[in-house]
C-alpha cells in the first residue's frame, strides 16, 4: 500500500529551464511533508520542507507547493542545473509520529 | 546539520553468515533511530524504530528475529543481518532523530550500507 506515490520515475530538463517534481498521497493524516535528494550509494539529504497549514514554502531555487484538497505536492527547481541531477524522493509525517514515509521517487536528469 | 556515520559502507558476505551494520550520530545524541531498506530503484521500506535502551519496534513483514536491532547508547545503533541470504542483498540506510529549533524532530540520513550476500 504505497500512501505517498511520484508517478514519474524519471525527468528530464534542460540546465536553466523550470523542474517540477510531483507528489500525490493517500493518508489525510500527513500533516508534514519533506523532500529530499539522493545521489546513488548515499543516504538522502534533506532539502525542503511543508507543513500542511502551508501551501507554499520557497528556498533559494527549491520551491514546495502542497494542495490538500487534491493530496498533490510538488517541488519546483528553478533554474535547474547540472547538480540537481539525482533522485529525489518526497516524505510525509503523521502528527506527533516521527515516522517518515518516502514516495517512490523521480530520477531527474539536468542537461547542458 | 548533524552528521550520521555507517559502517561498514560496503559489505560482502557468504550466504549463512551474519553481518553487523553500525549507526553513528556524530555530533548530537538521538534517543531515536531509524533503519530503512532499499530495493534498486524502489522507494525507502522502513524497517524498524530503535529506540535507545529499549527493544526495536518492527514493520510488519520485517522478520525481528532476521534483523536484530540494539540501541545500547545514545549515539549508535546497530542492525545484525543473522543467516545471510541473497535476497538480503540490499541498501541498507540508518537515520537519527534530532530536535531542530522551530520545527518538529529531524531526521538526518547516514550514507548508506551496500550488503551483498553470495
Amino acid at each position: 500500500d504505497q500512501q505517498v506515490k511520484q508517478n514519474s520515475p524519471s525527468l528530464s530538463v534542460q540546465e536553466g529551464r523550470i523542474s517540477i517534481l510531483n507528489c500525490d498521497y493517500t493518508n489525510s493524516m500527513f500533516d508534514y511533508f519533506l523532500w529530499y535528494k539522493k545521489y546513488p550509494a548515499e543516504g538522502p539529504t534533506f532539502l525542503i520542507s511543508i507543513s500542511s497549514i502551508k501551501d507554499k514554502n520557497e528556498d533559494g531555487r527549491f520551491t514546495v507547493f502542497l494542495n490538500k484538497s487534491a493530496k498533490h505536492l510538488s517541488l519546483h527547481i528553478v533554474p535547474s542545473q547540472p547538480g540537481d541531477s539525482a533522485v529525489y524522493f518526497c516524505a510525509a509525517y503523521t502528527g506527533t509520529a516521527s515516522k517518515l514515509t518516502f514516495g517512490t521517487g523521480t530520477r531527474l536528469q539536468v542537461t547542458l | 546539520g548533524a552528521v550520521v556515520s555507517q559502517h561498514p559502507s560496503r559489505v560482502i558476505c557468504k550466504s549463512g553468515t551474519s553481518v553487523k551494520i553500525e549507526c553513528r550520530s556524530l555530533d548530537f545524541q538521538a534517543t531515536t533511530m531509524f533503519w530503512y531498506r532499499q530495493f534498486p530503484k524502489k522507494s525507502l521500506m522502513l524497517m524498524a524504530t530503535s529506540n535507545e535502551g529499549s527493544k526495536a519496534t518492527y514493520e510488519q513483514g520485517v522478520e525481528k528475529d532476521k534483523f536484530l536491532i540494539n540501541h545500547a547508547s545514545l549515539t549508535l545503533s546497530t542492525l545484525t543481518v543473522t543467516s545471510a541470504h541473497p535476497e538480503d542483498s540490499s541498501f541498507y540506510i540508518c537515520s537519527a532523530l534530532a530536535r531542530t529549533s522551530g520545527r518538529r524532530n529531524e531526521q538526518f540520513f547516514g550514507p548508506g550500507t551496500r550488503l551483498t550476500v553470495l
